[in-house]
This record gives C-alpha cells, structure tokens and sequence, in this order.
C-alpha cells in the first residue's frame, strides 16, 4: 500500500496562476482532508470531506475549492494564486470511527511569487 | 471555541535528557486527544492519542496523560535521542467531520 499520496511535491507560480494539488488514498478511507502548515501556525484545515461527492469548508477555505468525484481522490484547486498562499500543503485520510487516526502525506511546498 | 496551546520552541536538549512538551486544550464536551510527529522532510504521523479522562497514551517511549481538571495533555519521555529531533503537535479531535484542531507545533532537537 502506497497510503496518502501526493502530486506534485513541490511547485512555483506567479501571482494569478493557477493550479490542482491532487491527494490520492489507497486505504479506501471515506474521510478526508486538505491543510495548510505555516510556521508557528500549526496545521490549518482548508476542505474536507466525508464521503465521494461531498466536501466541506474548514477553518481557512477562502482562495481554495475542493472536489471529491472518486473516493480515493481529493483535488485541492488554486484558481488565482497569491503570496499568502505560499505554504506546504498536507493532505490527510481516515476512516469511519469515533477516534480513528488520520493518516497523512508528505506534502507539497508552494512557493507563490 | 475550541483551541489547542503547545509550549513554544525550539527545545534544544542533550541525549538521554528528560523532556517534557505542554500542552493545554480548550473544548466544549469531552475530546479525544491526539499527538502527531513530523520528522524532516516527512508528512505527520500519529505518536500517541487518549480518548477519556485519565487515560494514558504510550509508544516509542514517550507518554501522555488526559488531564480533565487541568485540560492538559502533556508529551513526556524518559530519555530522549538523536533521533527524536523532529516536531511535535498536540491536536484535538473535533467529532464533526473528525476534524482535528491542531496546536502551532514545538521542534525539538536532540543534541549527541
């Protein structure tokens, strides 16, 4: 099992661009997530969803949309990027259950210029 | 609403010290409580987690009790090593969604 997958690993665009992150699972989990890692902010949640075909907005969605059209797949869209979307993505899965864990990927560094 | 607090780093310690990493949480009911790793380069990965009251996570050697009275979850091990450096996070688990709140992160680096 490959677990949590990202593409790319990492990316620059210029202010204005626009570009998909794809998150992919092998775990058939039904829930899953995309965050922002800033230093000293901690991870903050984007979107995620809990179930193919639904998403939902998290703490920080402004500037991001989300779509969820296969369960394995998660697609964290930048339409028109900025500056202060320069950060390390992380994308997470997990599965039903009270406590369950979730599982994560390696990231991706965006740089915007 | 609900937050997580983590003591600030870096923490800079010689191996085989004692280390101790705070955390405090704010939440409305009972959650479960969580502490993730993130070594270099690496996404996060869970260490530990409590779901109630006086439970105690454990693994790798490291600890962490559920404290209600005191809404802590304190990050504990014995003797630390080389290889521990890395960051750690506290998190909160949100049941909606099975949301995790997060706190800002401590980097702990672990000195031979």
């Amino acid at each position: 099992n490959a677990g949590v997958t990202q593409t790319p690993k990492f990316r620059v665009l210029k202010t204005g661009q626009s570009m998909t992150l794809l998150c992919a699972q092998d775990m058939n989990h039904e829930y899953m997530y995309w965050y922002r890692q800033d230093p000293g902010m901690g991870l903050r949640l984007i979107h995620y969803s809990v179930g193919e075909g639904t998403t939902a907005k998290g703490e920080v969605p402004d500037g991001y949309n989300v779509s969820r059209l296969k369960k394995q797949n998660f697609l964290l869209g930048l339409e028109s990027a900025a500056p202060s979307q320069t950060s390390v993505y992380f994308c997470a899965s997990r599965t039903q259950g009270r406590d369950n864990e979730q599982f994560f990927g390696p990231g991706t560094r965006l740089t915007v210029l | 609403g609900n937050s997580v607090t983590q003591m600030e780093g870096p923490v800079t310690l010689s191996e085989e010290a004692f280390l101790t990493i705070n955390c405090t949480y704010t939440a409305t009911g009972y959650p479960s409580l969580f502490w993730y790793v993130q070594y270099p380069g690496e996404g996060l990965q869970l260490l530990l987690k409590a779901t109630k009251a006086d439970d105690k996570g454990s693994n790798k050697g490291f600890e962490a009790t559920y404290r209600k009275e005191t809404t802590s979850f304190h990050l504990e091990k014995g003797s630390v090593q080389v290889s521990d450096s890395a960051v750690y996070f506290c998190a909160l688990l949100y049941n909606q969604g099975g949301k995790l709140i997060f706190g800002q992160g401590t980097e702990l680096s672990v000195k031979p």
